[in-house]
């Protein structure tokens, strides 16, 4: 049973188009979080949820947009693709904003 | 601003040797420090953690020093083997916020 799972593993796709990763959790945690992390294995938080409700937004572009559906469920979608958003991105969740975080295997994103 | 520094970005260990990897830290605030192991292709996962009310936790071969007054915590990592080697990050929190994670430390363990 996967904890902390994400989709696609992998995602490879041309400058200027959309996507989304989604993650889910089957921990019961009712916090979950969007990181990137770079070529150097820089991790950097890019979004929280707690219960559903936004708590952290760093300073990201307005062309990523988190959507949560359900307290298991954090979507990332992102618009208008970049060179710069190539990067693994993972999915965490924890039971509240101070507890350990269980993270997923990551989504490999290249932009061609 | 970074806030918890960890050092070195990059170590290398032979077998059985102790890997040491050190945080610094600013805010007092701070009051759980946890550290994650990354391997390749998957996420962290949470290795071993200190509340700042000790100054040591063992868990097996990984051991988390830490020292309040000097704002610095370590992990060290005896007997170091083979499948040791994946990249270690800090992390420290306030009871009730977010974490913030160090740079990380990519460790080779040579045989």
């Amino acid at each position: 049973d996967t904890a902390v799972s994400q989709t696609p593993k992998y995602l490879v796709t041309q400058m200027g188009n959309d996507k989304s990763i989604k993650c889910e959790q089957n921990l019961g945690h009712d916090t979950m979080y969007w990181y990137k992390q770079d070529s150097k294995k820089f991790l950097k938080i890019m979004f929280s949820y707690n219960n559903k409700e936004l708590i952290i937004n760093e300073t990201v572009p307005n062309r990523f947009s988190p959507k949560s559906p359900d307290k298991a469920h954090l979507n990332l979608h992102i618009n208008s693709l970049e060179l710069g958003d190539s990067a693994v991105y993972f999915c965490a969740s924890s039971q509240s904003p101070d507890q350990p975080q269980h993270f997923g295997d990551g989504t490999r994103l290249s932009i061609l | 601003q970074q806030q918890v520094k960890q050092s070195p970005q990059s170590l290398i260990v032979q077998k059985g040797g102790i890997s040491i990897i050190n945080c610094a830290y600013e805010n007092t605030a701070f009051d759980y420090f946890p550290w994650y192991q990354q391997f390749p292709g998957k996420g962290p996962a949470l290795l071993i953690a200190i509340r700042p009310d000790v100054s040591e936790k063992k868990e097996g071969r990984f051991t988390i020093s830490f020292n309040k007054s000097a704002k610095q915590f370590s992990l060290h990592i005896m007997d170091s083997q083979p499948g040791d080697s994946a990249t270690y990050f800090c992390a420290a929190t306030i009871t009730g916020n977010q974490f913030y994670f160090g740079t990380g430390t990519s460790l080779t363990v040579i045989p």
